[in-house]
C-alpha cells in the first residue's frame, strides 16, 4: 500500500526557469493539499484540490504559481519564472475527503533550490 | 480564522526525562488538532489527533496529548524521552466541519535529547 509519492525529491532551477512538482496521492484518496515550508518556518497551506477542481487556493501567491489535479495522473504544482525566494520544501498531502475523516497523509516533499 | 502558537523554538531534555511540548490554538469553530513529527529531510508523520472524542489522546511512540478547551491548549507529552525522539514537532489545527480540512501549523519546536 504505497503512501503519498512526490517527485522529484530534489530540484534545482536557475532564476527564471520553470519548476514542476508532482504528487501522487495514496490509493483511494481524491483530495490533495499542497504546503510550503520555508527555512525556519512551519508549513503554510497553499492550495486544496479535488479531482479536476481547485477548491481553495487562498494560500497561493497571486502570480507565477498554479496547481492542477487532472482526472488521470498526479497533481502538479507549477512555478513559473522561479526566484530565489521560491527556494523551499514543498509538501503534498492527501486525504480521502470523507466527512469527519480528514486526516492527511504527507509525502516526503520536494526540496526546490533556486540558484 | 485559526492559528497555532508553539512557544519556543527549541527544547532540550535528557534521555529518560519528561518531554513537554506546548501548543495553544485559536479557532472560531470546534477544532481538529494534530501533532506531527518531522525527521531531517523527511515528510511529516502523524503522531496523534484530537477529533472531539476523548480529551486525552494517545499516539504512536509513547506520546500523548490532552485537549483542554478552557485553556485552548493541546500540549504534547512523553514520560521518558528516547534518543530517537530528536526531531521537529508541529502542532496543527483544522476546521471541524467541511471537506476542506486544510491545516494551519505552528512554527514547530525542535526537540533535542541529551545522552
Amino acid at each position: 500500500n504505497a503512501g503519498v509519492m512526490q517527485n522529484p525529491r530534489h530540484l534545482v532551477r536557475r532564476r527564471g526557469q520553470e519548476a514542476r512538482l508532482r504528487c501522487s496521492p495514496m490509493k483511494g484518496h481524491s483530495h490533495v493539499y499542497w504546503y510550503r515550508q520555508l527555512p525556519e518556518e512551519g508549513l503554510k497551506f497553499m492550495v486544496y484540490l479535488q479531482k479536476e477542481n481547485i477548491i481553495d487556493e487562498s494560500g497561493m501567491p497571486k502570480e507565477r504559481f498554479s496547481a492542477e489535479f487532472p482526472k488521470e495522473g498526479p497533481s502538479i504544482l507549477r512555478i513559473q519564472q522561479v526566484v530565489r525566494g521560491d527556494s523551499a520544501a514543498y509538501f503534498c498531502a492527501s486525504s480521502p475527503g470523507l466527512a469527519g475523516l480528514n486526516e492527511q497523509y504527507f509525502g516526503p516533499g520536494t526540496r526546490l533550490t533556486v540558484t | 480564522a485559526q492559528s497555532v502558537t508553539q512557544l519556543g523554538s527549541h527544547v532540550s531534555v535528557s534521555e529518560g526525562a519528561l518531554v513537554l511540548l506546548r501548543c495553544n490554538y485559536s479557532s472560531s469553530v470546534p477544532p481538529y488538532l494534530f501533532w506531527y513529527v518531522q525527521y531531517p529531510n523527511q515528510g511529516l508523520q502523524l503522531l496523534l489527533k484530537y477529533t472531539s472524542a476523548a480529551t486525552l489522546v494517545k499516539g504512536i511512540n509513547g506520546f500523548e496529548a490532552e485537549f483542554k478547551k478552557s485553556e485552548t491548549s493541546f500540549h504534547l507529552t512523553k514520560p521518558s524521552a528516547h534518543m530517537s525522539d530528536a526531531a521537529e514537532y508541529f502542532c496543527a489545527v483544522s476546521p471541524y466541519t467541511g471537506a476542506n480540512s486544510k491545516l494551519t501549523f505552528g512554527k514547530g519546536i525542535t526537540l533535542s535529547v541529551r545522552p
